[in-house]
C-alpha cells in the first residue's frame, strides 16, 4: 500500500477557478502534514503546514481529517503562477523522513 | 531570508566513479537531510543527520552512500561507486528543533548524471 496517495491529475483550469486536491496517507502515526509546491526540475518549496483545525493562507486552505487519514488543499481564484505540481507530505516526528506523494499537477490557463 | 545552498548544480560522472555533493544548510538548523528524485518519480528520503551522526536512513542509503559534516557549515553526500541508476536530482534539506516546527527547507538540488 502506497504511503501517501494523490490524484496525479493533471488539473487544467482557467484563471480565477477554484480547484481542490486530495491526499490520503496510510501511517496513522503521522504527526505533521504539509503541502509543498514543486516547479519543473526545481526543489520542493513549502507551501503550508496543515493543522488539525484547518488553516488558511490567503487563497490557499488546507484541511486535515485524522480519522479518515485525509488531507486536502483548496486554491481559490487560481493564478497563472499557481501552475506547478503540488506535493502532499507527511512526517511522523521532527527530524525524521518526510514521506512524499507523487504530486498533483496543476495547469492554470488564461 | 536564509536558504539552503547546494553545489554543484549539475554533476556528470562515469559509472564507477566517486562523487561528493555539497550542501550548506540554514545556519541555525540542527537537522540535515538528503533526498533524491529520479526523473518523473516522487521525492524519496535517503538519510537524516543530527548531532554529528545518522539518525535515520532508508533502504536506498546502502554502503555506497555516506554523509559527513566536515566543518560547521557544510554537509556532504558521497557516493563511492556510482551506478547508472544513481542518476537523479539530489536535494539537501534542513530543519530546526522540534519546538520550532517540523518544516524542512530544501536546497535547489544537484542534478547527477551517471554515464
Amino acid at each position: 500500500r502506497k504511503e501517501v496517495e494523490q490524484d496525479p491529475g493533471p488539473f487544467n483550469v482557467p484563471e480565477g477557478a477554484t480547484v481542490a486536491f486530495n491526499c490520503t496517507y496510510s501511517n496513522s502515526a503521522s504527526q505533521s502534514f504539509f503541502w509543498y509546491r514543486q516547479d519543473c526540475r526545481k526543489e520542493p518549496k513549502l507551501l503550508m503546514s496543515v493543522y488539525s483545525s484547518g488553516n488558511e493562507d490567503g487563497r490557499f486552505t488546507a484541511q486535515l481529517n485524522r480519522a479518515s487519514q485525509y488531507i486536502s488543499l483548496l486554491i481559490r481564484d487560481s493564478k497563472l503562477s499557481d501552475s506547478a505540481t503540488y506535493l502532499c507530505v507527511v512526517n511522523s516526528r521532527a527530524g525524521t523522513a518526510l514521506i512524499f506523494g507523487k504530486g498533483t499537477t496543476l495547469s492554470v490557463s488564461s | 531570508e536564509p536558504e539552503v545552498t547546494q553545489t554543484p548544480s549539475h554533476q556528470v560522472t562515469q559509472m564507477g566513479q566517486e562523487v561528493i555533493l555539497r550542501c550548506v544548510p540554514i545556519s541555525n538548523h540542527l537537522y540535515f537531510y538528503w533526498y533524491r528524485q529520479i526523473l518523473g518519480q516522487k521525492v524519496e528520503f535517503l538519510v537524516s543527520f543530527y548531532n554529528n551522526e545518522i539518525s535515520e536512513k532508508s533502504e536506498i542509503f546502502d554502503d555506497q552512500f555516506s554523509v559527513e559534516r566536515p566543518d560547521g557549515s557544510n554537509f556532504t553526500l558521497k557516493i563511492r561507486s556510482t551506478k547508472l541508476e544513481d542518476s537523479a536530482m539530489y536535494f539537501c534539506a534542513s530543519s530546526g528543533l522540534a519546538g520550532e516546527g517540523y518544516e524542512q527547507y530544501f536546497g535547489p538540488g544537484t542534478r547527477l548524471t551517471v554515464t
